[in-house]
């Protein structure tokens, strides 16, 4: 079946813009994660949900950043006010149940100049 | 804090050659470990995870880690390297609730020569 997908696949900003970033779970999965990985670096947590509900959004770096799920299924990563430092793959993924193997899909690659 | 720490960044080996990567963990209870694959434009691909258990475990594409907790060690590995085995390799642990949260290591990029 299909697996965790991502849109867009690339995007480029300027500083100071708005961007989303969409996730489509593995249909059935109830979790949803976000992490962002840096150049070099492992993925970082940023979020997670479990239905609709955001059940930890400890990773968040700061207010600029929010993410929904506002029917269960599809999130959208939203980033306001974009900082050069914000560019980074962010990946996503979702697993059937909390504590479940967690399947991530390819990534965005968000540039801000 | 939980923390994972891949020591080595880069590695080298010959084709047929055998493996390890390692990892160690810092985790307060018992942990849930697990070993991911980052191939260059592809997503996280799950090689082996450890939840409990026999220490030894088996995974995908001839991979095994074996959890070692005097050491706070998974390490991976495999008998003989593929050419296709060339990417990044990730361990992490589950925090939070069971694995609700996962902490990566740094990585540690294979390169594997003919």
């Amino acid at each position: 079946g299909a697996g965790v997908s991502q849109t867009p696949s690339n995007k480029v900003t300027e500083k100071g813009k708005y961007v989303e970033l969409r996730c489509d779970p593995i249909s059935g999965h109830t979790a949803l994660y976000w992490y962002r990985q840096s150049l070099g670096q492992g993925p970082e947590f940023l979020i997670y949900f479990q239905g609709t509900g955001a059940a930890d959004d400890s990773g968040l770096p700061n207010d600029r950043f929010f993410a929904v799920r506002p029917e269960g299924s599809v999130s959208t990563l939203k980033i306001q006010r974009t900082e050069r430092g914000d560019s980074a793959v962010y990946l996503c993924a979702s697993s059937v149940d909390r504590a479940d193997t967690q399947y991530f899909g390819p990534g965005t690659r968000l540039t801000v100049l | 804090a939980q923390s994972v720490t891949q020591p080595d960044i880069h590695i080298t080996v010959s084709e047929g050659a055998s493996l390890e990567l390692r990892c160690n963990y810092s985790y307060g209870a018992t942990p849930y470990l697990f070993w991911y694959v980052q191939s260059p434009g592809q997503g996280l691909q799950l090689l082996l995870k450890y939840f409990s258990g026999d220490t030894l475990v088996q995974g995908i594409k001839g991979f095994e880690a074996e959890f070692k907790r005097s050491q706070s060690s998974f390490n991976l590995r495999k008998p003989s390297v593929h050419w296709s085995d060339a990417a990044e390799y990730f361990c992490a642990v589950g925090a939070g609730y069971n694995t609700d949260k996962l902490i990566f290591g740094t990585g540690t990029r294979l390169q594997v020569f003919p």
